[in-house]
């Protein structure tokens, strides 16, 4: 079956210090991958997806993302946190056969930055 | 920018009730979605329509009826409530391409059932 894992929980970060939120996918193909983030009360918002190409891409906010395709991972990361940051992060694949259709979501990661 | 709207925002249903939730995009998005969200799940598909006058299922569509009423306004109807239908509601349209597109939420509809 096809899955999303965003193995932690809860990722916590001081102030000014980097970030890392971690994600693997097991989907065949290919995929196009994306990261969302929802603030307390709110839809989800997109922040950044990989299509092609490099595998660092670049979004929203000072995020940024690195596909790696032999570990089948997408992590997201940010040089310099900000309390501001704090939020429910999904990261999410879209299969390139049925593509936007069958979008598979991860179970998010909550980010706590302190100040 | 509206974007995504969903009505209503909050409801609590008794078991067996019936509600439909609206939802209506300003985006001229072909493709509009419903999810659930629950605690530590993530989102899961429950129905889509990938162009006016077409919907299917997604992961998660039992007891669930949808109407895409035109290429703006996509509902989600419980016929008879049951609280493991207690969750958040988000319907959502999708921008571009099938493949490559991102999507747009609304801000969710928090559904109790009782």
């Amino acid at each position: 079956a096809q899955s999303v894992a965003q193995p932690e929980d809860q990722v916590n970060v001081a102030e000014g210090n980097p970030l890392t939120v971690k994600c693997t996918y097991s989907v065949s193909g290919n995929p196009y991958l994306f990261w969302y983030v929802q603030y307390p009360n709110r839809g989800l918002q997109f922040l950044l997806k990989y299509i092609t190409g490099d595998n660092l891409v670049k979004g929203s906010y000072g995020f940024e993302a690195e596909f790696n395709k032999s570990q089948t991972s997408f992590h997201l990361k940010k040089p310099s946190a900000l309390v501001s940051d704090s939020a429910l992060y999904f990261c999410a694949v879209s299969p390139r056969d049925t593509g936007g259709f069958k979008t598979i979501f991860g179970a998010g990661t909550r980010l706590f930055v302190k100040a | 920018n509206a974007g995504v709207t969903q009505t209503p925002k909050f409801q609590v249903l008794k078991t067996g009730q019936s509600m439909t939730l609206q939802c209506a995009q300003d985006m001229n998005h072909n493709s509009m979605y419903w999810y659930r969200q629950d605690p530590g799940m993530g989102l899961r598909l429950i129905y889509y329509s990938a162009s006016e006058g077409t919907t299917d299922k997604g992961e998660v569509p039992n007891g669930y009826n949808v109407s895409r009423l035109n290429k703006r306004e996509f509902s989600l109807r419980l016929e008879s409530a049951a609280p493991s239908q207690t969750s958040v509601y988000f319907c959502a349209s999708l921008e571009g391409g099938a493949n490559t597109g991102e999507l747009f939420f609304g801000e969710g509809s928090r559904l109790t059932v009782l």
